[in-house]
């Protein structure tokens, strides 16, 4: 089983709807918690973290972690076709030198 | 600013060949981590390097290999290559090992065939 689980999708919304994603995971050292977005061909790039537990909001994304349900969550409001792209989510203990990655879920947002 | 650059961007080797990849950290950051990427897959973390030093290692070979230079710019070499080496190799680099900004670079796609 792998620490970190994430669906792979595709999951596909019309514009303008709200893009919900989700990660579990079993490792309860875990403290800071990612999410990156990566198009296709490109590095990683980071949308936001949060330490331990509740909420985080920038912008249109939200970054939620339940740590007693080891589950965590990434809102995107407004949708644009520009957030088609592959959301990873990634997590780190409180040592914080080493990223364990989700497999990513491709989401396609359509005009 | 220039970011993370790694160099070459694509690499076609032959099986039991080596291959040397190049990192250069986004500028103000010493610390530099290597990532492999299959195709499909999340980033799986090879091995960190701070102050010239390997820190941690992930479950990787030691086919796998790396070095850290003066300027922080680093090196990922893998020698004896197969075919399940086909993925896209990630540096990220952060300040002082603190991984929580980690930025990552364009990668290098490597195919082995």
């Amino acid at each position: 089983q792998k620490e970190v689980e994430q669906d792979p999708g595709p999951l596909s919304v019309p514009e303008g709807a709200i893009v919900s994603l989700n990660c579990t995971y079993s490792n309860s050292a875990f403290q800071y918690f990612m999410w990156y977005r990566q198009y296709s061909r490109k590095g990683p790039e980071l949308l936001m973290y949060t330490y331990s537990s509740g909420n985080k909001e920038d912008g249109r994304f939200t970054a939620q972690v339940d740590k007693s349900s080891k589950y965590i969550s990434l809102f995107i409001r407004d949708s644009q076709p520009s957030d088609s792209a592959t959301y990873l989510c990634a997590m780190m203990g409180a040592a914080g030198n080493k990223l364990t990655f989700g497999g990513g879920t491709r989401v396609l947002v359509k005009p | 600013d220039a970011g993370v650059t790694q160099s070459p961007t694509h690499l076609i080797k032959t099986r039991g060949q080596q291959v040397t990849l190049r990192c250069s950290p986004k500028s103000g950051h010493d610390t530099v981590s290597w990532y492999q990427q299959a195709l499909g897959q999340g980033p799986q973390f090879i091995f960190q390097y701070y102050e010239e030093e390997e820190r941690q290692r992930g479950n990787f070979p030691d086919r796998f290999s790396g070095h850290q230079f003066p300027n922080y710019s680093s090196e990922l070499n893998v020698n004896a290559l197969l075919l399940g080496d086909s993925a896209l190799y990630l540096c990220a680099s952060s300040r002082q090992l603190v991984n929580t900004e980690a930025f990552f670079g364009q990668g290098t796609r490597l195919t082995v065939v």
